[in-house]
């Protein structure tokens, strides 16, 4: 069964870190590019960043650029995201989603994983 | 980047009535474009890729169509199971880019 499983989620206060994981199973996490996709409290899905299956090209969303690393451990079949200087408005539900080999789309998600920022 | 804007923000259809979705893009993304289904506290649900291929599993009632800069997504008669949030991503170009979503509730 294909699956991935977002952890680390939890409250933050702004400005400061916060390090997400998504765990992969049931496919060859290798061959695979990883997104992070989030989506704000009564808002829509933003995509955040993406990794390339061996990690050696990534991109970012504007908003996000230098605050936030995309990584990834093949051996380990994990995809991490770390966050730093969260915001207020970055509160909200983090997902990781698998592109579809051939890059048509993310055709696995996770189930979420939940940051709030606050003090 | 690509700025995708869809419309209307909220559909209101009966069950068994027919819905017409659509997604704008601010320049040509060719057939790259795909369609998801997000319901609350699940994961968003890949329907369509390439603009018009349904993906593994999906019913036939959903049905994509256009190309260049105009996209429509159609749920030809609407189930209990269809009312959701659908939301149109362009993969042309970095950074990826979805619309805003449209809420599609019962009528």
């Amino acid at each position: 069964q294909v699956l991935l499983v977002e952890s680390g989620g939890g409250v933050v206060q702004p400005g400061r870190s916060l390090r997400l994981s998504c765990a992969a199973s049931g496919f060859t996490f290798s061959n695979y590019a990883m997104h992070w996709v989030r989506q704000a409290p009564g808002k829509g899905l933003e995509w955040v960043a993406v990794i390339l299956y061996d990690g050696n090209k990534k991109f970012y969303a504007d908003s996000v650029k230098s605050r936030f690393t995309i990584s990834r451990d093949n051996s380990k079949n994990t995809l991490y995201l770390e966050m730093d200087s969260l915001r207020g408005d970055e509160t909200g539900v983090f997902y990781c989603a698998r592109e579809s080999l051939g890059y048509f789309g993310m055709d696995v998600w996770g189930q979420g994983t939940t940051v709030t920022v606050s003090s | 980047e690509i700025v995708m804007t869809q419309s209307p923000a909220t559909l209101s259809v009966s069950p068994g009535e027919r819905a017409t979705l659509s997604c704008r893009t601010n320049q040509s993304i060719s057939s790259n474009l795909a369609w998801y289904q997000h319901k609350p506290g699940q994961a968003p649900k890949l329907l369509i890729n390439g603009a018009s291929t349904r993906a593994t599993g999906v019913p036939a009632r959903f049905s994509g169509s256009g190309s260049g800069t105009e996209f429509a997504l159609t749920i030809s008669s609407l189930q209990s199971a269809d009312f959701a949030v659908y939301y149109c991503q362009q993969y042309n170009s970095w950074p990826r880019t979805f619309g805003q979503g449209t809420k599609v509730e019962i009528k």
